[in-house]
């Protein structure tokens, strides 16, 4: 089972401060995902990666996928209070159909 | 219509009742899903169903039982369950073919 590991667990800065969590496997992943979830809601998609060294810009947010399609970021630049929120990273295995989730990265931006 | 639809929003329930969540979408998503979540742990993933037809059951006890009546709805019915069963319960669907997972609300689970 291929398993993903992010960090950090969890981040708590000021307001327009930048941060980075990170997204790594031992396997290649054909995509990725990154979900942001609010206390009490579902997951919501943000970005999807798919091609190696591919970097997509949402607004603030910039997702990166590595070359070798092991690992992910996500930073984020001048971060707000909106932003607050549980960070996902996410695979979906092809042949099984599971959608697997790394630990998450809880964010906390402080006014 | 982008939209997993879950009810009830909240629910709390004794360890002796039977209750069920329900999961809707108009998508024509062929793959749905049932996730497990604790507060600030990611989801577990619970039950995949692919085409209504039970696909994974990720070793879930079977006080949790899974339904899927027709391909826009997922029904899970619970019984007996215990207090540490208490957690979000989401539902999410997935276009066959697609990677990209669309997640309802939940369902906030209390079990007292």
């Amino acid at each position: 089972t291929q398993l993903l590991e992010q960090s950090p667990q969890f981040l708590s800065i000021q307001e327009g401060e930048n941060l980075t969590v990170y997204c790594n496997s031992s396997s290649v992943f054909s995509s990725l995902q990154w979900y942001r979830q609010e206390p009490g809601e579902g997951p919501v998609l943000l970005v999807t990666v798919v091609t190696g060294g591919e970097v997509k810009k949402l607004k603030r947010l910039t997702f990166q996928f590595g070359d070798a399609r092991k690992d992910s970021s996500l930073h984020i630049t001048a971060a707000q209070p909106g932003d607050t929120g549980l960070y996902l990273c996410a695979l979906l295995s092809g042949n099984t159909g599971k959608l697997i989730f790394g630990q998450g990265t809880t964010l906390q931006v402080k006014p | 219509d982008t939209e997993v639809t879950q009810t009830p929003k909240h629910l709390v329930m004794g360890m002796t009742n039977k209750k069920s969540l329900k999961c809707e979408q108009h998508m024509g998503h062929r793959a749905m899903y049932w996730y497990k979540q604790k507060a600030k742990k990611p989801p577990e993933l619970m039950f995949v169903y692919s085409y209504e037809k039970l696909s994974i059951n990720e070793s879930v006890p079977s006080r949790f039982s899974p339904e899927c009546p027709n391909s826009s709805l997922l029904n899970l019915h619970l019984h007996a369950l215990q207090p540490e069963d208490s957690a979000l319960y989401l539902c999410a669907s997935r276009l066959q073919g697609g990677t990209e997972a669309f997640f309802g609300q939940g369902t906030r689970l209390t079990v007292v």
